[in-house]
């Protein structure tokens, strides 16, 4: 049971490029997320998703995209990279609120992303 | 966005003392949870709070949920050098969106 995988861990990107990050959950969970992580501000919510097909705006989702094709899988996307979406980013997963445990989160090992 | 307050935001302790931090809210939670994040890894969760005054242990770990739902309590007792790492709160209260603390970065002394 991998729980919550995130791919790639590492990348650097130059200005502008794009890219995809993927979080793959094997839990059955109905809500994913994903998080930036950067010094001193603790864990910024940039996007999430209630269910497949769904996602919905964070704290942060400027210069993001997110799809939700299969229940499993939760993409972030970076269109045209800058340099202040250097971060780690981390996917979290959790299970629908009918099961008990439902208010808490599972998190992948993250993904680290230097943009020059 | 909603801010929670954590203290300490580090602590240089010795091996075998123990640890107090605290989280405080501007808004009530339904649920806190503690999490412990090691160097290059995601948090991983230690212990999770649904009742106000609740108190729970995990091993050496207690956490407790405030009365007023504003305020949570983690308390490391005996630490040991595998403690090392940051600790996160995180509050809900109804809704999709979680709010964490900043963190307080533990170092443990052998």
């Amino acid at each position: 049971n991998a729980g919550v995988t995130q791919t790639p861990k590492f990348r650097v990107l130059k200005t502008g490029q794009s890219m995809t990050l993927l979080c793959a959950q094997d839990m059955n969970h109905e809500y994913m997320y994903w998080y930036r992580q950067d010094p001193g501000m603790g864990l910024r919510l940039i996007h999430y998703s209630v269910g497949e097909g769904t996602t919905a705006k964070g704290e942060v989702p400027d210069g993001y995209n997110v799809s939700r094709l299969k229940k499993q899988n939760f993409l972030l996307g970076l269109e045209s990279a800058a340099p202040s979406q250097t971060s780690v980013y981390f996917c979290a997963s959790r299970a629908d609120r009918a099961y008990s445990g439902a208010n808490v989160l599972t998190f992948g090992a993250g993904s680290r992303l230097t943009v020059l | 966005g909603q801010q929670l307050n954590q203290s300490p935001q580090s602590m240089f302790i010795q091996e075998g003392e123990d640890v107090s931090m605290n989280c405080t809210s501007s808004s009530i939670f339904n649920t806190w949870l503690w999490y412990k994040q090691d160097p290059g890894e995601g948090p991983v969760l230690l212990i999770a709070l649904y009742k106000a005054g609740e108190l729970t242990s995990n091993g050496r770990l207690t956490a407790q949920f405030g009365i007023t739902r504003k305020d949570s309590f983690l308390n490391i007792s005996a630490s040991i050098p595998s403690d090392v790492g940051i600790y996160f709160c995180a509050g809900l209260y109804t809704g999709n969106q979680f709010y964490f603390g900043t963190g307080t970065s533990l170092t443990v002394i052998p």
